[in-house]
């Protein structure tokens, strides 16, 4: 399976501010994915993070607030723009592995917007 | 548009068995997944089913009904340990623009008492 890292593992931010996680995987993927999941609740994807042009954003998250950049197939970044108290959330990058049935999570990044 | 239902919360006895169920309407399905998830951590791999039938592995099995929309996820002699959320993820086809994202359902808390 994948190993995938995130970074930071969690941070407290101010209204306002932005923050970028990062993504990070042992090994090339072709998938890579942002899902977004708030207290108490499910996952949401918010993109999908292509390689080399631009993120494939789902209804209701735009470029704007949620830009991502994928420089190569091992890493990719979110940043969390403008925050405000209704994006904290932990944010969760995924992957997708080379066989149809793998589909893995990195640890999360647990955001507090104050 | 995709729908998919789960039970809120279930409660069961250690030692014995569950059955959480996972309804589904999508288009262009292309496998179903399952992710345990305890507090504060990331979901991670279960099962995956993308044939109708069962797949079996170890205390858990998974069932698939695809003329149905319609999975379990079983766990057999239940412990403590499996006290956590279960969700259920449903993978669209990507001839049908579905780009290999996984769409979740509400989840399962699943409390396992003595």
């Amino acid at each position: 399976s994948a190993v995938i890292s995130q970074k930071p593992s969690r941070d407290i931010c101010q209204r306002g501010t932005s923050l970028t996680i990062q993504c990070q995987v042992d090994s090339q993927v072709t998938m890579m994915f942002w899902y977004r999941q708030q207290p108490g609740q499910s996952l949401t994807l918010i993109a999908t993070a292509n390689q080399g042009s631009e993120a494939t954003y789902e209804s209701g998250f735009v470029i704007d607030k949620f830009p991502i950049s994928r420089p190569n197939l091992t890493f990719s970044t979110l940043t969390v723009s403008n925050m405000s108290p209704e994006d904290s959330s932990i944010y969760l990058c995924s992957v997708g592995g080379v066989r149809p049935n793998e589909q893995f999570f990195g640890p999360g990044t647990r955001l507090t917007v104050l | 548009g995709q729908n998919i239902d789960q039970p809120t919360e279930m409660t069961a006895t250690e030692g014995a068995i569950v059955q959480i169920n996972c309804t589904y309407q999508t288009s262009g399905f292309n496998g179903l997944f399952w992710y345990q998830q305890h507090a504060g951590e990331a979901p991670t791999f279960l099962s995956y089913n993308v044939l109708d039938g069962l797949e079996e592995k170890g205390r858990f099995s998974s069932f698939l009904s695809r003329s149905k929309g319609y999975s379990y996820l079983l766990l057999k002699e239940l412990q403590m340990k499996d006290s956590a959320s279960y969700l259920c993820a449903v993978r669209l086809h990507i001839l049908t623009g579905g780009g290999n994202k996984l769409t979740f359902g509400t989840g399962t808390q699943l409390k396992v008492e003595l």
